[in-house]
């Protein structure tokens, strides 16, 4: 157990929907960080949070947003979605901002029919 | 941006055999980790090894930094061992994030 929490684990929707993935940070992690896979990409980083702000951004969609919450909890949100979205999205946290070992969640698989 | 490339692709291996892992990459780092993606899809740390030599029972890992390489190494392979190695590095720069590699596939069959 990595000690980051995501939910859900498992998320079926149809094109054109919106979703929202929760993730919560282990213990006194100050960042958050996004990460999509699937079979034709690998893994993508989509963008990192550090204490609330946007420290990071990858190849993140503009229909994909992102917040941290004073919690330190984050949320991604994706939006007119389509098939192609369908993926595996990880979360993972950090104690630093620049560096530091990053430990991943379990992931929220999501399916878009 | 910085690159990353692990060979070789793919690995079949006998129960108990050895095996070497290559991790390139383009620039200076101050992260470099392994993980071991297993069939359920959870992504396990190995090692946080931006430079040296660390061990672990039967996995050990080293990183040349001045030489833009890591080698992860796996003894007496179990079937347990089997699924996706990723090397993952991040640039020594602000505003950069831990980029993955395309892994290794390993697969032990008993």
């Amino acid at each position: 157990d990595s000690g980051v929490t995501q939910t859900p684990k498992h998320l079926i929707t149809a094109t054109g929907q919106r979703v929202t993935l929760r993730c919560s940070p282990r213990s006194g992690d100050l960042s958050v960080y996004w990460y999509q896979q699937s079979l034709d990409q690998g893994l993508q980083f989509l963008i990192q949070y550090y204490n609330g702000e946007e420290r990071a951004k990858g190849n993140i969609l503009e229909r994909f947003s992102a917040q941290q919450f004073p919690d330190l909890h984050s949320e991604l949100n994706l939006s007119s979605l389509e098939l192609g979205d369908s993926a595996l999205y990880f979360c993972a946290s950090s104690v630093g901002k620049f560096t530091g070992e990053l430990f991943f969640g379990e992931g929220s698989r999501l399916t878009v029919l | 941006g910085i690159q990353v490339e692990q060979s070789p692709p793919d690995l079949i291996l006998q129960e108990g055999a050895n095996s070497t892992l290559r991790c390139n990459f383009s620039d200076s780092v101050n992260n470099l980790q392994w993980f071991h993606q297993n069939p359920w899809g959870q992504l396990i740390n190995l090692f946080y090894i931006p430079s040296g030599t660390k061990q672990n029972g039967r996995l050990s890992a080293t990183t040349v930094a001045t030489e833009r390489y890591s080698l992860l190494y796996i003894s007496s392979s179990q079937t347990t061992d089997s699924g996706v190695y990723f090397c993952a590095v991040k640039a020594n720069q602000a505003g950069t994030a831990l980029i993955f590699g395309k892994g290794t596939t390993l697969s032990v069959s008993s």
